[in-house]
């Protein structure tokens, strides 16, 4: 039973340029949230989907923004990035939508903006 | 809102001694409350998770944390640590009553240990 699955695993972009990032949820999982990471910090919550729609934002400006697919897999799309853009970005998977379960994290995509 | 603090950013450890990381929470509302682990070039990993009930949960790999709801700690403990649990970890907090799964994460504490 394949994990949580992210692709790519490392991208370089230049300021200005826009962004995509994938992510396939654990098998049996409709829940997808995703998480950016800066170099020694905790990861910070960006929004979560959930049947197709974001279901909970966290503290980030419309530049990002995302897609879940019927299959439940997801895309993370950052537009006009900016040198503080640069983070891992992980993507999590769970069973139900609401709190308290158990989140299945991918291993990130590290995105480099120079 | 919530917020997780992390009490140290580095603990360093010899192979086979206790450990205690640190994690105190503010939050005006119920929260649960979990730690995750991160190896290096991973993603992260969850060691256990307080819901309700009794106070001290127990988690993989020898780990164990108590919940204090008088002190908002939740500190991660293991009796007697091994030199691959050198790694990354970190204490998140969830609402009870939010409609996602949106976790709240401290800044890690980063163990070491050595032989």
């Amino acid at each position: 039973d394949a994990g949580v699955t992210q692709s790519p695993t490392h991208l370089i972009k230049t300021r200005g340029q826009q962004v995509t990032l994938r992510c396939s949820p654990k098998s049996g999982h409709d829940t997808v949230s995703w998480y950016q990471q800066a170099l020694g910090q905790g990861p910070q919550f960006i929004f979560q989907y959930y049947e197709e729609e974001e279901r909970q934002r966290g503290n980030f400006p419309d530049r990002f923004s995302g897609h879940q697919f019927p299959n439940y897999s997801s895309e993370l799309n950052v537009n006009a990035l900016l040198l503080g853009d640069s983070a891992l970005y992980l993507c999590a998977s769970s069973p139900n939508p609401g709190p308290g379960y158990e989140q299945y994290f991918g291993p990130g995509t590290r995105l480099t903006v120079t | 809102a919530q917020s997780v603090t992390q009490l140290d950013s580095q603990v360093p450890v010899f192979e086979e001694a206790p450990v205690e990381l640190r994690c105190n929470y503010s939050s005006s509302v119920s929260v649960y409350l979990f730690w995750y682990v991160q190896y290096p070039n991973q993603g992260l990993q969850l060691l256990l998770k307080y819901l309700s009930g009794s106070t001290l949960v127990k988690g993989i790999n020898g780990f164990e944390a108590e919940f204090n709801k008088s002190q908002t700690s939740f500190h991660l403990r293991k009796p007697s640590v091994h030199i691959s649990d050198t790694a990354e970890y970190f204490c998140a907090v969830s609402d009870r009553d939010q409609a996602g799964t949106a976790l709240i994460f401290g800044k890690g504490t980063t163990l070491s240990v050595s032989s």
